[in-house]
């Protein structure tokens, strides 16, 4: 069976500090992967979708950035914090014909 | 994507079946409606999802109009761990992302 992993489960971070979430998928290949954040009291937003290595869709202008350095592993990064950066960050996979997203556990992120 | 509509909370009392509206009237005839679940501070849950067909899982039953432009999600017998934002998204197959909206913030009461 599929599962997904994030990590680390939470974070506390300075503002302008840099950040780097990672997200690794086991028991499939070349899955569709998503980063998604939802602020505190607000829905999903999605940041960035993947369909394969080194392929990397942006939804929203920003000052995070995404990387697919493997088949299975996903990469949300930013050089610099903002306060505004401050949410629950999901990663999720898919694959196949009915491409059903699964999300991950989240990681909450805390900009002080 | 369709856009869709929900109500932002419903009550349900625990054992009893709890029926989730969803209306997305401009829905494509290649479109997909999916059903998401979120639990209090987890990632989003997939419940199920259909195309035209009535569903139903281990989880919930989808039933989706004749004209598809409205679905319910059923929950035949709902506990207190179904408590969460319940999300109806429509979208189409293959590599597409979701786009969530609000959903409905479901309250199941003992």
């Amino acid at each position: 069976s599929q599962t997904i992993h994030q990590w680390p489960a939470t974070l506390v971070q300075p503002v302008g500090s840099p950040l780097s979430l990672e997200c690794t998928v086991e028991g499939t290949s070349n899955p569709n992967l998503y980063w998604y954040r939802q602020a505190a009291g607000r829905g999903l937003q999605l940041l960035f979708y993947s369909v394969g290595i080194g392929q990397i869709s942006s939804e929203v202008p920003q000052n995070l950035s995404a990387s697919r350095p493997q088949d299975r592993q996903f990469i949300l990064s930013s050089k610099k914090l903002l306060l505004s950066d401050s949410g629950f960050y999901l990663c999720a996979w898919s694959w196949g014909p009915a491409d059903t997203q699964y999300f991950g556990p989240g990681t909450r992120l805390t900009v002080l | 994507d369709a856009k869709t509509t929900q109500p932002p909370s419903m009550d349900c009392a625990e054992g009893r079946a709890a029926n989730l509206p969803c209306n997305h009237s401009t829905i494509s005839g290649n479109e997909y409606v999916y059903w998401y679940r979120q639990i209090h501070s987890q990632g989003p849950q997939y419940i199920i999802h259909g195309l035209k067909n009535n569903e139903t899982n281990e989880m919930a039953s989808l039933i989706i109009t004749e004209d598809r432009k409205s679905s319910t999600l059923i929950l035949p017998h709902a506990t207190l761990r179904d408590t969460a934002v319940y999300y109806c998204i429509v979208r189409h197959s293959g590599n597409t992302p979701l786009v969530f909206g609000k959903g409905t913030r479901l309250s199941v009461i003992a």
